[in-house]
Protein backbone atom coordinates (compact mmCIF):
# COMPACT_ATOMS: atom_id res chain seq x y z
CA UNK A 1 0.00 0.00 0.00
CA UNK A 2 0.87 3.91 -0.62
CA UNK A 3 0.64 6.11 1.88
CA UNK A 4 1.61 10.34 1.21
CA UNK A 5 1.93 12.42 4.96
CA UNK A 6 2.01 15.76 4.96
CA UNK A 7 2.16 17.07 8.64
CA UNK A 8 1.52 20.52 7.91
CA UNK A 9 -1.93 21.40 7.96
CA UNK A 10 -1.72 25.04 7.74
CA UNK A 11 1.73 27.22 6.82
CA UNK A 12 2.36 30.81 7.29
CA UNK A 13 5.04 32.74 5.10
CA UNK A 14 5.70 36.20 4.66
CA UNK A 15 5.60 38.03 0.98
CA UNK A 16 9.07 37.30 -0.89
CA UNK A 17 10.13 34.61 1.04
CA UNK A 18 11.03 31.20 0.69
CA UNK A 19 8.59 27.81 2.16
CA UNK A 20 9.01 24.62 2.76
CA UNK A 21 6.23 22.51 2.49
CA UNK A 22 6.95 18.87 4.14
CA UNK A 23 5.89 15.08 2.44
CA UNK A 24 6.59 12.04 3.31
CA UNK A 25 5.26 8.35 1.58
CA UNK A 26 6.11 4.93 2.24
CA UNK A 27 5.64 2.62 -1.03
CA UNK A 28 6.86 -1.02 -1.30
CA UNK A 29 6.90 0.06 -5.42
CA UNK A 30 10.80 0.43 -6.26
CA UNK A 31 9.24 2.54 -9.40
CA UNK A 32 7.45 5.42 -8.12
CA UNK A 33 6.32 9.16 -9.04
CA UNK A 34 6.03 11.92 -7.01
CA UNK A 35 4.00 15.06 -7.17
CA UNK A 36 2.97 18.49 -5.83
CA UNK A 37 -0.72 19.95 -7.11
CA UNK A 38 -1.62 23.26 -6.15
CA UNK A 39 -5.79 23.94 -5.21
CA UNK A 40 -6.90 27.28 -5.30
CA UNK A 41 -10.03 28.01 -3.46
CA UNK A 42 -11.45 28.00 -6.86
CA UNK A 43 -10.89 23.83 -6.87
CA UNK A 44 -8.71 23.51 -9.95
CA UNK A 45 -6.12 21.09 -9.17
CA UNK A 46 -2.86 22.42 -10.75
CA UNK A 47 0.48 20.19 -11.77
CA UNK A 48 3.13 22.01 -10.14
CA UNK A 49 6.11 19.68 -10.29
CA UNK A 50 6.99 16.16 -10.88
CA UNK A 51 9.71 13.50 -9.67
CA UNK A 52 10.74 10.34 -10.56
CA UNK A 53 11.80 7.74 -8.20
CA UNK A 54 15.03 7.21 -10.33
CA UNK A 55 15.82 10.88 -10.93
CA UNK A 56 19.35 11.40 -10.03
CA UNK A 57 18.48 15.48 -9.80
CA UNK A 58 15.53 17.42 -7.85
CA UNK A 59 12.93 18.85 -9.82
CA UNK A 60 12.83 22.44 -10.61
CA UNK A 61 10.15 24.24 -12.22
CA UNK A 62 10.61 28.29 -11.93
CA UNK A 63 10.36 29.27 -8.16
CA UNK A 64 9.64 25.79 -7.41
CA UNK A 65 11.91 23.08 -6.42
CA UNK A 66 11.36 19.46 -5.23
CA UNK A 67 13.70 18.00 -2.49
CA UNK A 68 14.01 14.50 -2.79
CA UNK A 69 15.48 12.60 -0.14
CA UNK A 70 14.90 9.18 -1.36
CA UNK A 71 16.96 7.04 2.04
CA UNK A 72 14.46 9.32 4.33
CA UNK A 73 11.41 8.88 1.93
CA UNK A 74 10.72 12.83 2.01
CA UNK A 75 9.99 14.74 -1.26
CA UNK A 76 9.58 18.43 0.48
CA UNK A 77 8.04 20.79 -2.05
CA UNK A 78 10.18 24.45 -1.46
CA UNK A 79 8.76 28.16 -2.84
CA UNK A 80 10.99 30.80 -3.33
CA UNK A 81 9.83 34.32 -3.06
CA UNK A 82 6.17 33.37 -2.25
CA UNK A 83 3.87 35.92 -4.01
CA UNK A 84 0.42 36.24 -2.55
CA UNK A 85 -0.93 34.07 -5.49
CA UNK A 86 0.44 31.37 -4.05
CA UNK A 87 -1.97 31.07 -1.07
CA UNK A 88 -3.47 28.20 -1.49
CA UNK A 89 -4.33 24.01 -0.59
CA UNK A 90 -0.84 22.20 -1.67
CA UNK A 91 -0.86 18.38 -2.10
CA UNK A 92 1.71 16.24 -2.23
CA UNK A 93 0.61 13.04 -4.31
CA UNK A 94 2.36 9.63 -5.36
CA UNK A 95 1.61 7.40 -8.71
CA UNK A 96 2.79 3.90 -7.83
CA UNK A 97 4.52 1.43 -9.60
CA UNK A 98 2.97 -2.06 -11.18
CA UNK A 99 0.72 -2.52 -7.67
CA UNK A 100 -0.64 0.52 -7.53
CA UNK A 101 -0.50 1.19 -11.33
CA UNK A 102 -3.36 3.49 -12.25
CA UNK A 103 -4.04 5.01 -9.24
CA UNK A 104 -2.44 8.52 -7.47
CA UNK A 105 -2.74 8.59 -3.13
CA UNK A 106 -2.78 11.57 -2.07
CA UNK A 107 -1.91 13.44 1.76
CA UNK A 108 -4.11 15.24 3.33
CA UNK A 109 -2.61 18.79 1.94
CA UNK A 110 -1.41 22.00 3.33
CA UNK A 111 -2.43 25.34 3.48
CA UNK A 112 -0.43 28.05 2.50
CA UNK A 113 -1.02 31.28 3.64
CA UNK A 114 0.87 34.26 1.90
CA UNK A 115 0.81 37.56 4.05
CA UNK A 116 1.82 41.17 2.70
CA UNK B 1 -2.24 21.97 -24.38
CA UNK B 2 -2.43 20.16 -21.12
CA UNK B 3 -6.64 21.11 -21.22
CA UNK B 4 -9.40 19.03 -19.56
CA UNK B 5 -12.16 20.60 -19.13
CA UNK B 6 -15.66 19.55 -17.67
CA UNK B 7 -18.99 20.78 -17.95
CA UNK B 8 -21.03 22.02 -16.09
CA UNK B 9 -19.12 24.01 -13.72
CA UNK B 10 -21.87 23.65 -11.13
CA UNK B 11 -24.44 21.92 -10.77
CA UNK B 12 -27.76 21.60 -8.13
CA UNK B 13 -30.28 18.37 -8.30
CA UNK B 14 -32.37 16.46 -6.17
CA UNK B 15 -32.38 13.10 -5.09
CA UNK B 16 -34.60 11.36 -7.86
CA UNK B 17 -32.97 13.37 -10.44
CA UNK B 18 -30.60 12.15 -13.51
CA UNK B 19 -27.54 14.26 -14.57
CA UNK B 20 -24.34 13.50 -15.77
CA UNK B 21 -21.07 14.87 -15.72
CA UNK B 22 -18.78 15.51 -18.63
CA UNK B 23 -14.78 15.72 -19.09
CA UNK B 24 -13.04 15.60 -22.23
CA UNK B 25 -9.40 15.99 -23.31
CA UNK B 26 -7.78 16.25 -26.44
CA UNK B 27 -4.31 15.27 -25.53
CA UNK B 28 -4.22 11.53 -26.46
CA UNK B 29 -4.16 10.69 -22.91
CA UNK B 30 -5.77 6.96 -22.78
CA UNK B 31 -6.29 6.85 -19.20
CA UNK B 32 -8.82 8.95 -17.66
CA UNK B 33 -10.28 9.06 -13.56
CA UNK B 34 -13.30 10.41 -11.77
CA UNK B 35 -12.34 11.83 -8.30
CA UNK B 36 -14.74 13.24 -5.42
CA UNK B 37 -13.31 15.64 -3.02
CA UNK B 38 -14.98 17.34 0.15
CA UNK B 39 -14.18 20.30 1.25
CA UNK B 40 -10.71 20.50 2.61
CA UNK B 41 -9.96 17.10 1.94
CA UNK B 42 -7.49 15.36 -0.54
CA UNK B 43 -9.07 13.47 -3.50
CA UNK B 44 -10.65 10.35 -3.48
CA UNK B 45 -10.23 7.75 -6.57
CA UNK B 46 -13.90 6.69 -7.42
CA UNK B 47 -12.95 4.94 -11.32
CA UNK B 48 -9.96 4.76 -14.15
CA UNK B 49 -10.40 4.29 -17.40
CA UNK B 50 -7.60 2.51 -19.22
CA UNK B 51 -7.99 2.36 -23.24
CA UNK B 52 -11.92 3.49 -22.68
CA UNK B 53 -12.47 -0.08 -21.02
CA UNK B 54 -12.85 0.20 -17.09
CA UNK B 55 -9.59 -0.34 -14.72
CA UNK B 56 -10.40 0.06 -11.25
CA UNK B 57 -13.98 0.96 -9.56
CA UNK B 58 -12.75 2.01 -5.92
CA UNK B 59 -15.87 0.11 -5.11
CA UNK B 60 -18.10 3.73 -5.49
CA UNK B 61 -22.13 2.98 -4.98
CA UNK B 62 -24.32 1.93 -8.10
CA UNK B 63 -25.98 5.44 -8.15
CA UNK B 64 -23.00 6.53 -10.08
CA UNK B 65 -22.24 5.02 -13.70
CA UNK B 66 -19.10 6.16 -15.04
CA UNK B 67 -19.11 5.81 -19.01
CA UNK B 68 -16.17 6.39 -21.78
CA UNK B 69 -17.29 6.63 -24.91
CA UNK B 70 -14.64 7.20 -26.63
CA UNK B 71 -10.91 8.13 -25.83
CA UNK B 72 -11.19 11.77 -25.36
CA UNK B 73 -14.80 11.39 -23.45
CA UNK B 74 -15.44 10.51 -20.22
CA UNK B 75 -19.23 10.62 -18.46
CA UNK B 76 -20.45 10.05 -15.09
CA UNK B 77 -23.95 9.90 -14.75
CA UNK B 78 -25.71 10.32 -11.42
CA UNK B 79 -29.43 9.04 -10.14
CA UNK B 80 -30.46 9.09 -7.18
CA UNK B 81 -27.63 10.86 -5.01
CA UNK B 82 -28.05 10.96 -1.81
CA UNK B 83 -26.79 14.87 0.09
CA UNK B 84 -23.72 13.76 1.51
CA UNK B 85 -22.65 12.80 -2.34
CA UNK B 86 -22.39 16.70 -2.68
CA UNK B 87 -18.94 17.06 -3.33
CA UNK B 88 -16.34 18.44 -6.07
CA UNK B 89 -15.82 15.82 -8.63
CA UNK B 90 -12.98 16.12 -10.55
CA UNK B 91 -11.87 14.84 -13.96
CA UNK B 92 -8.09 14.10 -14.77
CA UNK B 93 -6.20 11.90 -17.35
CA UNK B 94 -2.46 10.96 -18.02
CA UNK B 95 -0.97 9.71 -20.98
CA UNK B 96 -1.35 6.23 -19.75
CA UNK B 97 -1.97 4.53 -16.69
CA UNK B 98 2.03 3.75 -16.17
CA UNK B 99 3.02 7.13 -17.18
CA UNK B 100 3.63 10.10 -14.91
CA UNK B 101 2.10 13.55 -15.04
CA UNK B 102 -1.48 13.75 -14.20
CA UNK B 103 -3.43 16.51 -15.27
CA UNK B 104 -6.98 18.06 -13.91
CA UNK B 105 -9.85 19.55 -14.89
CA UNK B 106 -11.46 22.10 -13.32
CA UNK B 107 -14.13 20.29 -11.35
CA UNK B 108 -17.85 20.24 -11.34
CA UNK B 109 -19.20 21.15 -8.27
CA UNK B 110 -22.32 19.29 -7.10
CA UNK B 111 -24.94 20.03 -4.63
CA UNK B 112 -27.58 17.49 -3.51
CA UNK B 113 -31.17 18.48 -2.21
Amino acid sequence: AQKITQTQPGMFVQEKEAVTLDCTYDTSDPSYGLFWYKQPSSGEMIFLIYQGSYDQQNATEGRYSLNFQKARKSANLVISASQLGDSAMYFCAMRGGNTNAGKSTFGDGTTLTVKP
Amino acid sequence: DTEVTQTPKHLVMGMTNKKSLKCEQHMGHRAMYWYKQKAKKPPELMFVYSYEKLSINESVPSRFSPECPNSSLLNLHLHALQPEDSALYLCASRENINTDTQYFGPGTRLTVL
